[in-house]
């Protein structure tokens, strides 16, 4: 199984709302990834988890709030957004980012986020 | 600061041919290069997997090269089809704690 699901598919929201999206992988990976990409633009990386620990944080406004509460789950929380977070929000998983990783990423269909 | 550049941008190609997506990278200190597909409004899809110590790697019509010292990869496919039709992106790993560094992509048509 080389499965990363990630719900809900498609989310609208306003500004004012509170919601979060879902990854879920049973791949036995530790390490644990956000990615945001706008239309046609390559992903940008948001967050990175590793051993549930936050490993990097891109800069990322806090109206996102990451959250791994074990080894197979990754939350992003989401308050008080703009219209310009509208975007597809890839989750990703590899094994580990040890040196014997071979660092293979395996991604999630994404969530599209809609703010109104 | 590891930089990766996609050539072409977009290409639309007759079924049936074969063609060549470019990947060049300005740090040749990588861990790994993976190739990945995407369809619109999709998630990515791992395609190929090539480790620094390795030159190639090859799954079904699709074949990727590296050559670190250059810092070039190049992914082959053979046979085209529309069904091959999506955007082709390149992504690099270096060494340590630091991310994965995407190219901006490849737009493929293959024309039936």
């Amino acid at each position: 199984d080389t499965e990363v699901t990630q719900t809900p598919k498609h989310l609208v929201m306003g500004m004012t709302n509170k919601k979060s999206l879902k990854c879920e992988q049973h791949m036995g990976h530790r390490a644990m990834y956000w990615y945001k990409q706008k239309a046609k633009k390559p992903p940008e990386l948001m967050f990175v988890y590793s051993y549930e620990k936050l490993s990097i944080n891109e800069s990322v406004p806090s109206r996102f709030s990451p959250e791994c509460p074990n080894s197979s789950l990754l939350n992003l929380h989401l308050h008080a957004l703009q219209p310009e977070d509208s975007a597809l929000y890839l989750c990703a998983s590899s094994q580990d980012r040890a040196r014997w990783d071979t660092g293979e990423l395996f991604f999630g269909e994404g969530s599209r986020l809609t703010v109104l | 600061k590891q930089e990766v550049t996609q050539i072409p941008a977009a290409l639309s190609v007759p079924e049936g041919e074969n063609l060549v997506l470019n990947c060049s990278f300005t740090d040749s200190a990588i861990y790994n290069l993976q190739w990945f597909r995407q369809d619109p409004g999709k998630g990515l899809t791992s395609l190929l997997l090539i480790q620094s110590s390795q030159r190639e790697q090859t799954s079904g019509r699709l074949n990727a090269s590296l050559d670190k010292s250059s810092g070039r990869s190049t992914l082959y496919i053979a046979a085209s089809q529309p069904g091959d039709s999506a955007t082709y992106l390149c992504a690099v790993l270096n060494s340590g704690n630091t991310p994965l560094v995407f190219g901006k992509g490849t737009r493929l048509s293959v024309i039936a």
